[in-house]
């Protein structure tokens, strides 16, 4: 157990619906990441939070969206969905943010859009 | 810009055979290496990391990578293959960029040791 928690596991919905994944970093991890994971793409960095704030962005669509609350959870907004966006959506949180650290990586939320 | 490459999409290995999953780098600077592991079903898991001084690193489960300045590579590595360790291997690369981090994996390959 990594100590990242995201919610819900899986999810099915439509084409254009909205939908909201949830992280809980580790306990004293300041840094959230998430990352996509798709059999074709691999896995894609999207967007970083550090302690509330937007650190760096990836490779995020502009209907995606996230952010980290002051508690350091953090929610991934994905909105206007399409079939492309089924994948793996992985959260993952580290102390630091810094480039010599290692991430730790929840289980991840399978959707599926249909 | 930076990149990394994983030239095998599977490696087999015999169950006690040593194991090696290869990964080749490209950054600007020092580079900060890392190796996780993803069992089906699971998030990724942090085996290693390379941030400076010895060349070889040992991490989890007796895993080991050996980072190579010159060829630019960070294989990782393991002196006997257990069928537990069949997973899939991924190799990342960090640095600081513009002030932040940037981290960039491989696509990864599959680790299948066969009983």
């Amino acid at each position: 157990d990594s100590g990242v928690t995201q919610t819900p596991k899986h999810l099915i919905t439509a084409t254009g619906q909205r939908v909201t994944l949830r992280c809980s970093p580790r306990s004293g991890d300041l840094s959230v990441y998430w990352y996509q994971q798709s059999l074709d793409q691999g896995l894609q960095f999207l967007i970083q939070y550090y302690n509330g704030e937007e650190r760096a962005k990836g490779n995020i669509l502009e209907r995606f969206s996230a952010q980290q609350f002051p508690d350091l959870h953090s929610e991934l907004n994905l909105s206007s969905l399409e079939l492309g966006d089924s994948a793996l959506y992985f959260c993952a949180s580290s102390k630091t943010g810094d480039e010599d650290t290692e991430a730790f990586f929840g289980q991840g939320t399978r959707l599926t859009v249909v | 810009a930076q990149s990394v490459a994983q030239p095998e999409d599977q490696v087999n290995v015999a169950e006690g055979n040593p194991l090696t999953v290869k990964c080749t780098y490209s950054v600007s600077g020092n580079p900060y290496l890392f190796w996780y592991v993803q069992y089906p079903n699971r998030g990724l898991q942090f085996l290693l990391k390379y941030i400076t001084g010895d060349n070889l690193v040992k991490g989890s489960y007796g895993f080991e990578a050996e980072f190579n300045k010159s060829q630019t590579s960070f294989h990782l590595k393991k002196p006997s293959a257990l069928v537990s360790d069949s997973a899939l291997y991924f190799c990342a690369v960090s640095r600081r960029a513009g002030g932040y981090q940037k981290v960039t994996f491989g696509i990864g390959t599959k680790l299948q040791v066969i009983p």
